[in-house]
């Protein structure tokens, strides 16, 4: 298993451009979330979703749009890039319902990360 | 969810146990701890979790209190690949369970 893969690793923009961050996971896992980590600080939820079709607002989602079409796939999409989303971004993939009651859901893998810096 | 608290750094020898604590005072009957660790500019790695019992796997052992307000992670023979930040995280069960809230963590440095 590749596990949790993210594309690019890095990339830079400028002010007001677009684009979208690429996550895939090859363990069938339902939950997925996105998190962006910056200088010195922990990780801060931006989105999540808890199965294909499903998604839902994390603590910073201002900026960004995500969809889930299928199991595997979770892009998350910057709308119109600004400097405060200089960060490094992280996804993450969990397994799904049957180990929700017992804390499965927070047995978190994460990719590699995408450092994103805007101009 | 129940705030945890974490001393910000510590030091560690190379070969001895590294024993990290965690303050969860406000800790509910049907919520987990969890570790999880960062390795500079990786992705966090997840480490153990527990309820109430004492866990261990192959990275580390989990010690709860009797009480659960408190925990420590131990690291038996710490080497310096250890060196990361460790971020002590408190969820209930369910799907929010996956929304991870992280603070500060401690910064382990292991020396040689």
């Amino acid at each position: 298993n590749a596990g949790v893969t993210q594309t690019p690793k890095f990339q830079v923009l400028k002010t007001g451009q677009s684009m979208t961050l690429q996550c895939a996971q090859d363990m069938n896992h339902e939950y997925m979330s996105w998190y962006r980590q910056d200088p010195g600080m922990g990780l801060r939820l931006i989105h999540y979703s808890v199965g294909a079709g499903i998604t839902d607002q994390g603590e910073v989602p201002n900026g960004y749009n995500v969809s889930r079409s299928t199991t595997e796939d979770f892009p998350l999409r910057l709308l119109s890039a600004a400097p405060s989303q200089t960060s490094v971004y992280f996804c993450a993939s969990s397994k799904g319902r049957q180990g929700w009651s017992s804390g499965g859901a927070a047995e978190q893998f994460f990719g590699p990360g995408t450092r994103l810096t805007v101009l | 969810d129940a705030k945890t608290t974490q001393p910000p750094s510590m030091d560690c020898a190379e070969g001895r146990a590294a024993n990290l604590p965690c303050n969860h005072s406000t800790i509910s009957g049907n919520e987990y701890v969890y570790w999880y660790r960062q390795i500079h500019s990786q992705g966090p790695q997840y480490i153990i979790h527990g309820l109430k019992n004492n866990e261990t796997n192959e990275m580390a052992s989990l010690i709860i209190t009797e009480d659960r307000k408190s925990s420590t992670l131990i690291l038996p023979h710490a080497t310096l690949r250890d060196t990361a930040v460790y971020y002590c995280i408190v969820r209930g069960t369910g799907s929010n369970t996956g929304k991870l809230i992280f603070g500060q963590g401690t910064t382990l440095q292991v020396k040689p």
